[in-house]
């Protein structure tokens, strides 16, 4: 089974940096995904981490220790429209169709404020 | 990108009618489709996993005889909620990825259905 935890709610200032962490503990480990969603909207892929290390994108970076079970999702000048729920996912070492099955963290709302 | 399309986005329905919703594969071929389902405030939760040409996956919990998933082929894969009742309200999502994009790609999501049963 899969265990994910991420803080509930954070808000931060326009322009500024955030970072949203995610632990997880799990029986098999084959990836870990961020996505954004906005209220009443579909999950968006920001990024994807299976090795250790930084995996940066514009704003977007996201960090992976797998001997930890940490990641981390930091987001750079800050924009309004970043206001929104931050989802980790983690994939297990499943097979078949099982492999690509994602579970889902309960999601970190995010406030930006001007 | 690979684009996943779900219909209706948003459905009122009666308490002891059946809903149907639609996810398609626009641009790719799905062999496998996840539906999940979220509650106001809560995570994504994965209901079952849609197989084409054969019996849906389903995850502990979720009754399979009220939550009917057919993938008839391989872009679109349709759940069913049978009689439904209020409790069955919530926002259903339908996801897939591309086997084109490697062993790696994300889940693709539709845009989900807001079910409200009244």
């Amino acid at each position: 089974g899969q265990n994910i935890d991420q803080p509930t709610e954070m808000t931060a200032t326009e322009g500024a940096i955030v970072q949203i962490n995610c632990t997880y503990q799990t029986s098999g480990f084959n990836g870990l995904f961020w996505y954004q969603q906005h209220a009443g909207e579909a999950p968006t892929f920001l990024s994807y981490n299976v090795l250790d290390g930084l995996e940066e994108k514009g704003r977007f970076s996201s960090f992976l220790s797998r001997s930890k079970g940490y990641s981390y999702l930091l987001l750079k000048e800050l924009q309004m429209k970043d206001s929104a729920s931050y989802l980790c996912a983690v994939r297990d070492r499943a097979t078949g169709a099982g492999s690509y099955q994602l579970t889902f963290g309960k999601g970190t709302k995010l406030s930006v404020i001007p | 990108g690979a684009v996943v399309s779900q219909h209706p986005s948003r459905v009122i329905c009666k308490s002891g009618t059946s809903v149907k919703i639609e996810c398609r594969s626009l641009d790719f071929q799905a062999t496998t489709m996840f539906w999940y389902r979220q509650f106001p405030k809560k995570s994504l939760m994965l209901m079952a996993t849609s197989n084409e040409g054969s019996k849906a996956t389903y995850e502990q919990g979720v009754e399979k005889d009220k939550f009917l998933i057919n993938h008839a082929s391989l872009t679109l894969s349709t759940l069913t909620v049978t009689s439904a009742h209020p409790e069955d309200s919530s926002f259903y999502i339908c996801s897939a990825r591309d086997p084109g994009q490697g062993g790696n790609s994300p889940l693709h999501f539709g845009n989900g259905t807001r079910l409200t049963v009244t």
